[in-house]
C-alpha cells in the first residue's frame, strides 16, 4: 500500500520561506498525480490553496506556489506570516479512482 | 459566492445508517464533480467518496467501500452520502467538496457523524 508522506513538523521565521514537500514511500511524484495542497487551522474547514500541481486557487496570494521538485511535490511559502501557522495536506490522485492525503504537516511561525 | 453546507449528522450507534446531504449554491452544481473527505478527531484528512458531474463514475475509498454509497440531485444542486453498518472508527467531521482537476477547490463547513453506543 504506497502511502503519502509529508513532514510533520515544520518551523519558519517570521518573514521567512518554507518548503513543504509531498512524496510517496515508493516511486516518485509527478504532476500526474495531479498533486493539490490545503491549509487547516484548528477547528475549521480546510482551505484550498494549490490544485493541479502549481495552480493558485481563487483569492489565494502568490506568497503560495507549488512545484515539483526533484521527485516530490512542494508547496512553498515566501514571506511567511503569523496566521500561516496552521496544518498543511497535500493529496495526490494515485488513478483508478483513488485519492490519498498525506499525513500533514504542522507548521509553526517563530 | 460559491457556499457548501453539510447537514445530517449526529449520533448512531455501531452498525447504524445515517444520511448525509450537502446542500449547493453559487455554482453551476451539474458540472462540476463533487466529493466527500472526513477527518476523525484529531487526524488528518481522508478522502471518502467522488461522483462525477453526470452521475456515470463514482468511486470510493476502500475503507467505506459496499458500505456508503453517494449520490446527487442536480436539480436540486444536492449532493448525498448513505452511510450503513456504520463502525467507531467512522466517526469524523465529513466535509463536501467541488471537485477540480482531480483535487478540490471548494469546501463545506462540515457535519460530524459519531458512532457510538
Amino acid at each position: 500500500q504506497t502511502v503519502v508522506t509529508q513532514e510533520p513538523s515544520f518551523s519558519v521565521s517570521p518573514g521567512g520561506t518554507v518548503t513543504l514537500t509531498c512524496g510517496l514511500s515508493s516511486g516518485s511524484v509527478s504532476s500526474s498525480y495531479y498533486p493539490s495542497w490545503y491549509q487547516q487551522t484548528p477547528g475549521q474547514a480546510p482551505r484550498t490553496l494549490i490544485y493541479n500541481t502549481n495552480t493558485r486557487s481563487s483569492g489565494v496570494p502568490d506568497r503560495f506556489s507549488g512545484s515539483i521538485l526533484g521527485n516530490k511535490a512542494a508547496l512553498t511559502i515566501t514571506g511567511a506570516q503569523a496566521d500561516d501557522e496552521s496544518d498543511y495536506y497535500c493529496l495526490l490522485y494515485m488513478g483508478g479512482g483513488f485519492w490519498v492525503f498525506g499525513g500533514g504537516t504542522k507548521l509553526t511561525v517563530l | 459566492e460559491v457556499q457548501l453546507v453539510e447537514s445530517g449528522g449526529g449520533l448512531v450507534q455501531p452498525g447504524g445508517s445515517l444520511s448525509l446531504s450537502c446542500a449547493a449554491s453559487g455554482f453551476s452544481f451539474n458540472t462540476f464533480s463533487m466529493n466527500w473527505v472526513r477527518q476523525a478527531p484529531g487526524k488528518g484528512l481522508e478522502w471518502v467518496s467522488y461522483i462525477s458531474s453526470s452521475t456515470t463514475t463514482i468511486y470510493y475509498a476502500d475503507s467505506v467501500k459496499g458500505r456508503f454509497t453517494i449520490s446527487r440531485d442536480n436539480a436540486k444542486n444536492s449532493l448525498y452520502l448513505q452511510m450503513n453498518s456504520l463502525r467507531d472508527e467512522d466517526t469524523a467531521v465529513y466535509y463536501c467538496a467541488r471537485g477540480k482537476i482531480y483535487g478540490v477547490d471548494y469546501w463545506g463547513q462540515g457535519t460530524l457523524v459519531t458512532v457510538s453506543s
